[in-house]
């Protein structure tokens, strides 16, 4: 099973709501990744948690909160978004970070998110 | 100089031709390289890892020139499905790095 799948496909939220993206995957892998990609740009790297564990945070505002439950799960929960929060949110996981280079990274479909 | 840096493009190539893409990157100490495609609103799919030594997989060759701080992507024998955009990322010093990728559209 090679497969990172996300949840919701869509995803249309206002600035008050409180919402999650919720991404899985069962490769066995240890590091898993959110990107935030507007129209064409590249994805921007937002979180790494490695072992389970929050190891890189990109300065991103706080109404955006990971969470790792175990291994295979990855969640973003969204409050207050503004509407330049919309954008297509990506997880991605690889078998780890490592310390010789980075693994390469499989990434899910994607969670295309409106906020109005 | 931007840490990576791809042409936009559009590419636009004839099928059958080959296309080359280069990528620069500033960090001298980046450790690991890859190039991914990305279609059409769909996710980055990765493409292929690129080694020391270079490689192939198919009609796509990948290398890493570190002493001009640059890799490279070419296809050859260009298909219709190869339209896409290629994205390459370097990654070190716990940073992962995308180029904003070129755009390559293969002509009928």
């Amino acid at each position: 099973d090679t497969e990172v799948t996300q949840t919701p496909k869509h995803l249309v939220m206002g600035m008050t709501n409180k919402k999650s993206l919720k991404c899985e995957q069962h490769m066995g892998h240890r590091a898993m990744y959110w990107y935030k990609q507007k129209a064409k740009k590249p994805p921007e790297l937002m979180f790494v948690y490695s072992y389970e564990k929050l190891s890189i945070n990109e300065s991103v505002p706080s109404r955006f909160s990971p969470e790792c439950p175990n291994s295979s799960l990855l969640n973003l929960h969204l409050h207050a978004l503004q509407p330049e929060d919309s954008a297509l949110y990506l997880c991605a996981s690889s078998q780890e970070t490592g310390v010789a280079g980075w693994n390469e990274q499989f990434f899910g479909p994607g969670t295309r998110l409106t906020v109005l | 100089r931007k840490e990576v840096e791809q042409d936009p493009g559009p590419f636009n190539v004839p099928e059958g031709a080959t296309v080359a893409f280069n990528c620069t990157y500033s960090n001298s100490a980046s450790q690991s390289f890859f190039w991914y495609r990305q279609d059409c609103r769909k996710e980055p799919k990765l493409l292929m890892s690129v080694y020391s030594s270079g490689n192939e997989d198919g009609r796509f060759t990948a290398q890493l020139n570190r002493a001009s701080q640059y890799i490279s992507l070419l296809i050859r024998d260009s298909k219709l499905s190869d339209s896409a955009t290629y994205l390459c990322v370097v990654n070190g010093d716990d940073k992962i790095i995308f180029g904003k990728g070129t755009r390559l559209h293969i002509l009928p």
